[in-house]
């Protein structure tokens, strides 16, 4: 079974730094990647995927994902965070063929944007 | 494109009494949808998964005489919860996968579902 591992529970930064989140994955094929961004009470929306082709996928709102097979990673960037960057982030991986695919979600990490 | 809704997005009800929440995709057909439920703080828990004109699939330790699901159409998928409790309260989001994209494995998810048992 697959399974999604965000070792950063909350993490803070300054409007206009940088911003790296971790995700780590564990699934015995190549992986359907994705990573969720959700404002409090609100659905899920998709910041970007990766299926194959390009390790290095861009997303919407200026993120991007680079895809490691060594390192198991999928992790999110963004060169300049922005105060509406302030949510929770979940990494997923989907996995399975045919009629049953199945999407696991890691815990989340919750971004604190600060003046 | 690609929008999934859900309705009611905030009900609250006494213990003891159903609820029932809609999913619709509303500009694509989805052969499968899934029902999440998220506690404060924690992720996403998948509950169940329905295809279109057959019965759903649990996950372990979800009650499926708890939590009634339906799929009767290509663009709607309800869930009832029976008998609500107090630890029923929870947010209830559902997704759908869309029938000409399902090699993607893609989700489009809905606004969720505040749920509050009294």
């Amino acid at each position: 079974a697959q399974s999604v591992t965000q070792p950063d529970i909350h993490i803070t930064v300054s409007e206009g730094a940088s911003l790296e989140l971790r995700c780590n994955y564990s699934y015995g094929a190549t992986p359907y990647l994705f990573w969720y961004v959700q404002s409090p009470g609100q659905g899920l929306q998709l910041l970007l995927k990766y299926f194959s082709g390009d390790t290095l996928v861009q997303g919407i709102k200026g993120f991007e994902a680079e895809f490691k097979r060594s390192q198991s990673s999928f992790n999110l960037r963004k060169p300049s965070v922005h105060w509406s960057d302030a949510a929770e982030y979940f990494c997923a991986v989907g996995a399975g063929s045919g009629g049953y695919q199945k999407v696991t979600f890691g815990i989340g990490t919750k971004l604190q944007v600060i003046p | 494109g690609a929008v999934v809704s859900q309705h009611p997005s905030r009900v609250i009800c006494k213990s003891g009494t159903s609820v029932k929440i809609e999913c619709r995709s509303l500009d694509f057909q989805a052969t499968t949808m899934f029902w999440y439920r998220q506690f404060p703080k924690q992720s996403l828990m998948l509950m169940a998964t329905s295809n279109e004109g057959s019965k759903a699939t649990y996950e372990q330790g979800v009650e499926k005489d708890k939590f009634l699901i339906n799929h009767a159409s290509l663009t709607l998928s309800t869930l009832t919860v029976t008998s609500a409790h107090p630890e029923d309260s929870s947010f209830y989001i559902c997704s759908a996968r869309d029938r000409e994209q399902s090699s993607y494995n893609e989700q489009f998810f809905g606004p969720g579902t505040r749920l509050t048992v009294l």
